[in-house]
């Protein structure tokens, strides 16, 4: 089964604050993905993966950045969290042509 | 949990019914599709794909038709069941493998 896991289901933060959020997968993907999910909007690609050390922008990058420097692991980076970014992050993994999806983290950005 | 569904189309069925979800994509070049499934307070579940090279495909109580001709999908779940409420999207793959969503569709089914 594939599996995709998220570092957390929940988190809050400050305004300001640098948030750090943690996808894994051990399937040996080389692609993966991160999306933010807001009611009425859908799940937007804000950054994607290809390999290691790789990354390419999505359609949302402003006020994010990533980090591939292991295989199984993309991490996605809010270096000063804002209130606009209180949402549900989705990271998935690609097997084949089909995307895999983690859980989710439901950040709330006081 | 938390609603991904407000301001999403909504449709309701009994359960036993037929349910049909319609779903309109954008790039007419792109050559693979997938339905996800969403319940509360998770991530999307693959359900299904196609690929642009067939019109129908089948799987367990769901078929995914494919008309590239007016740009549409849609999703057909036989014998609904009150487990198969959650939100549905569809999605077309783009350039390395990125998906473009829809918006999507809440199915509610009552008992």
């Amino acid at each position: 089964d594939v599996k995709v896991t998220q570092s957390s289901r929940y988190l809050v933060k400050r305004t300001g604050e640098k948030v750090f959020l943690e996808c894994v997968q051990d399937m040996d993907h080389e692609n993966m993905f991160w999306y933010r999910q807001d009611p009425g909007l859908g799940l937007r690609l804000i950054y994607f993966s290809y390999d290691v050390k790789m990354k390419e922008k999505g359609d949302i990058p402003e006020g994010y950045s990533v980090s591939r420097e292991k295989k199984e692991r993309f991490s996605l980076i809010l270096e000063s969290a804002s209130t606009n970014q209180t949402s549900m992050y989705l990271c998935a993994s690609l097997t084949g042509e089909t995307q895999y999806f983690g859980p989710g983290t439901r950040l709330l950005v006081l | 949990g938390e609603s991904v569904g407000l301001h999403l189309p909504t449709l309701s069925v009994q359960e036993g019914d037929n349910s049909i979800i319609n779903c309109a994509y954008s790039n007419s070049a792109s050559d693979y599709f997938i339905w996800y499934k969403q319940e509360s307070g998770k991530g999307p579940q693959f359900i299904i794909d196609i690929r642009s090279n067939m019109d129908k495909r089948q799987g367990q109580r769901v078929t995914v038709l494919l008309n590239k001709t007016v740009k549409h999908l849609s999703l057909q779940i036989a014998a609904t069941q009150p487990g198969d409420s959650a939100v549905y999207f569809c999605a077309e793959k783009g350039g390395y493998s990125t998906l473009t969503f829809g918006k999507g569709t809440m199915l509610l089914v009552s008992p």
